[in-house]
């Protein structure tokens, strides 16, 4: 089956610097990718849509500026977080968007749990 | 906009059925999904129905859609403490296109 990953699992990481969250699909190609961010106990928020070879798609009140995303190639999609708060800690979780016979669904990474102090 | 609604939490006893509701607000649904999240992990995705589609089986996963009330439902045959999870609903107008979560219903089993 289609397989999503992530890197880092995890990361802890200082206020004021940048971390980059990676998430590829394995086995199949992705044009779309999506990064949601979940909160404990909490829904998935979805934060952008991310194309291949285009500007990733920001959904309204998440700043592109801070969370820059960049889909290079049909494998991968990259998030950073910049100038990281801690209020940006969070799960990060990316899905990457393939077919289940006739129909596209979504497959999802495992997750990037980020700790800011 | 659209807004998916779960109710938060539902407890069983081990080989009981589950029944986990979803309603749903927008009529332009196209697909409906359900999704599992274990501690720590990625949703994984269970099954899916297409709005033209009053029920689905899949082993011990039965879906039921009433399309005029808008309304899902996931039913878990003879639970067993492995169900134990956060599950998702989640719709989407089309098959390529974004899908809206629900805040998912902690099923907890009791052995």
């Amino acid at each position: 089956g289609a397989v999503v990953s992530q890197h880092p699992s995890w990361v802890i990481c200082k206020s004021g610097t940048s971390v980059k969250i990676e998430c590829r699909s394995l086995d199949f190609q992705a044009t779309t990718m999506f990064w949601y961010r979940q909160f404990p106990k909490q829904s998935l928020m979805l934060m952008a849509t991310s194309n291949e070879g285009s500007k990733a798609t920001y959904e309204q009140g998440v700043e592109k500026d801070k969370f820059l995303i960049n889909h290079a190639s049909l494998t991968l999609s990259t998030l950073t977080v910049t100038s990281a708060h801690p209020e940006d800690s969070s799960f990060y979780i990316c899905s990457a968007r393939g077919t289940s016979g006739s129909m596209y669904t979504q497959y999802f990474g495992p997750g990037t749990r980020l700790t800011v102090l | 906009g659209e807004d998916v609604e779960q109710s938060l939490f539902l407890s069983v006893r081990e080989g009981d059925s589950s029944v986990i509701n979803c309603t749903y607000t927008d009529s332009s649904s196209t697909y409906l999904y359900w999704y599992k999240q274990e501690p720590g992990a990625g949703l994984q995705l269970l099954t899916y129905i297409f709005s033209n589609m009053d029920m689905k089986q899949d082993q011990r996963l039965t879906v039921l859609l009433n399309k005029k009330d808008k309304h899902l439902s996931l039913r878990i045959a003879d639970t067993q403490t492995g169900d134990s999870a956060i599950y998702f609903c989640a719709e989407s107008m089309t098959n390529a296109g974004k899908s809206t979560f629900g805040d998912g219903t902690t099923l907890t089993v009791k052995p």
